[in-house]
């Protein structure tokens, strides 16, 4: 099915661990973004890109890293996992033209211990 | 700046009640509008959208107007279902700062009791 794809679904991980966060999407979408969810907070965006090689900050890009090598894959690095890090997120993708909206993925529900 | 306003929830009304989400927005451009739903544990999904003024955007017994006069988006369905417990958000796409972006509002948390 076409969509969005985020692996994994959940994640533990100790504090100064890193780790990376996986989305692709399949829908040749030019616009590729990582929010995260936090309760009461809304979404907040991180990092996102206008097309492959093109990366810039969102409005909470401390403590993460983003590479975007083909159209297809927009992977989230955490470089050193703190406790505040502890949130859901959610990649998701659009055409350059924002008229069609997001196509979201499922979310990655991350804990830092 | 841009920015979108929803009211606060949660929202709770009995089955085949009718619900009003309010949405209002500020642009500096002439955006356009979107309603995404999202279900327990899940993502956000596209419900519906208007790309200019006077647009109605309707998807299953939901619709909003796009109103640039109020600049509002108020969401509405006749008569809700159980099934349209989630979490409502209301949002905009505009070019800021050269770039097209997207201005999501907090969320309305709707609970609908058989």
């Amino acid at each position: 099915n076409a969509g969005v794809t985020q692996t994994p679904k959940f994640q533990v991980l100790k504090t100064g661990q890193s780790m990376t966060l996986q989305c692709a999407q399949d829908m040749n979408h030019e616009y590729m973004s990582w929010y995260r969810q936090d309760p009461g907070m809304g979404l907040r965006l991180i990092h996102y890109s206008v097309g492959a090689g093109i990366t810039d900050q969102g409005e909470v890009p401390n403590g993460y890293n983003v590479s975007r090598s083909t159209t297809e894959d927009f992977p989230l690095r955490l470089l050193s996992a703190a406790p505040s890090q502890t949130s859901v997120y959610f990649c998701a993708s659009s055409y350059s033209n924002f008229n069609y909206g997001y196509t979201f993925g499922s979310g990655t529900r991350l804990t830092v211990v | 700046g841009n920015s979108v306003t929803q009211m606060e929830g949660p929202v709770t009304l009995s089955e085949e009640a009718f619900l009003t989400i309010n949405c209002t927005y500020t642009a500096t451009g002439y955006p356009s509008l979107f309603w995404y739903v999202q279900y327990p544990g899940e993502g956000l999904q596209l419900l519906l959208k208007a790309t200019k003024a006077d647009d109605k955007g309707s998807n299953k017994g939901f619709e909003a107007t796009y109103r640039k006069e109020t600049t509002s988006f108020h969401l509405e369905k006749g008569s809700v279902q159980v099934s349209d417990s989630a979490v409502y958000f209301c949002a905009l796409s505009d070019v800021i700062s050269g770039t097209y972006k997207y201005i999501f509002g907090t969320g309305t948390r709707l609970k609908v009791l058989a």
